[in-house]
């Protein structure tokens, strides 16, 4: 069983129509949860990390949430430059220096 | 500019060849990582280590060798042991003691194997 969902697998928008990404997860004791960047052959980019259920972060047209089994990416009046694949990962408590447990992406089609 | 260096970008190696990813960093971080990423698949943890001269295996180990002679760099082997070499391989670094401990990741190395 998958640790972290995310959906949808993939999703189209014109530009400036706002959406939502999700990123459910089931680990028994959550140290952060982490939401990345990344776009066609490359590194993923560093957006947001999250703690604790209720927390917000917000960065240009992107706002992350989270509760305390899932995360949701807002994204308000997208432009064709959001076009990315968007990754989201956990850390469990106790993993300081372990590796994150990653889903396996929305990848977000932004259409002029 | 801080941040982490993979070289080459492109690796092509035939069947059969070891052959070594190169990943450096200039962030001060004290642990380093590499992943694996396939088509369709979240990003799986190969190794990782805390501190030089210590390291552990990850999810996918079986194949793979890791050394960290030194604090700014963590190579990766791909032996002639790993069945399915083929894949984008990304190295990352974080700092877990300080507060805040994202991991960064490196531009990676699409390896082919043919």
């Amino acid at each position: 069983e998958d640790q972290v969902t995310q959906s949808p697998e993939a999703l189209r928008l014109q530009e400036g129509e706002s959406s939502s990404l999700n990123c459910s997860y089931t680990v028994s004791g959550l140290r952060g949860l982490f939401w990345y960047r990344q776009d066609p052959g490359k590194g993923p980019e560093f957006l947001f990390t999250l703690y604790s259920a209720g927390e917000e972060k917000e960065k240009e047209r992107l706002k992350a949430t989270l509760t305390k089994k899932e995360s949701f990416l807002h994204i308000t009046a997208p432009k064709p430059e959001d076009s990315a694949t968007y990754l989201c990962a956990v850390q469990e408590v106790g993993g300081g220096a372990d590796g994150l447990t990653f889903g396996k992406g929305t990848h977000l089609i932004i259409q002029p | 500019d801080g941040g982490i260096t993979q070289s080459p970008k492109y690796l092509f190696r035939k069947e059969g060849q070891n052959v070594t990813l190169s990943c450096e960093q200039n962030l001060n971080h004290d642990a380093m990582y590499w992943y694996r990423q396939d088509p369709g698949q979240g990003l799986r943890l190969i190794y990782y280590s805390q501190i030089v001269n210590d390291f552990q295996k990850g999810d996918i180990a079986e194949g793979y060798s890791v050394s960290r002679e030194k604090k700014e760099s963590f190579p990766l082997t791909v032996t002639s042991a790993q069945k399915n070499p083929t894949a984008f391989y990304l190295c990352a670094s974080s700092n877990p003691g300080a507060p805040v401990y994202e991991q960064y990741f490196g531009p990676g190395t699409r390896l082919t194997v043919t």
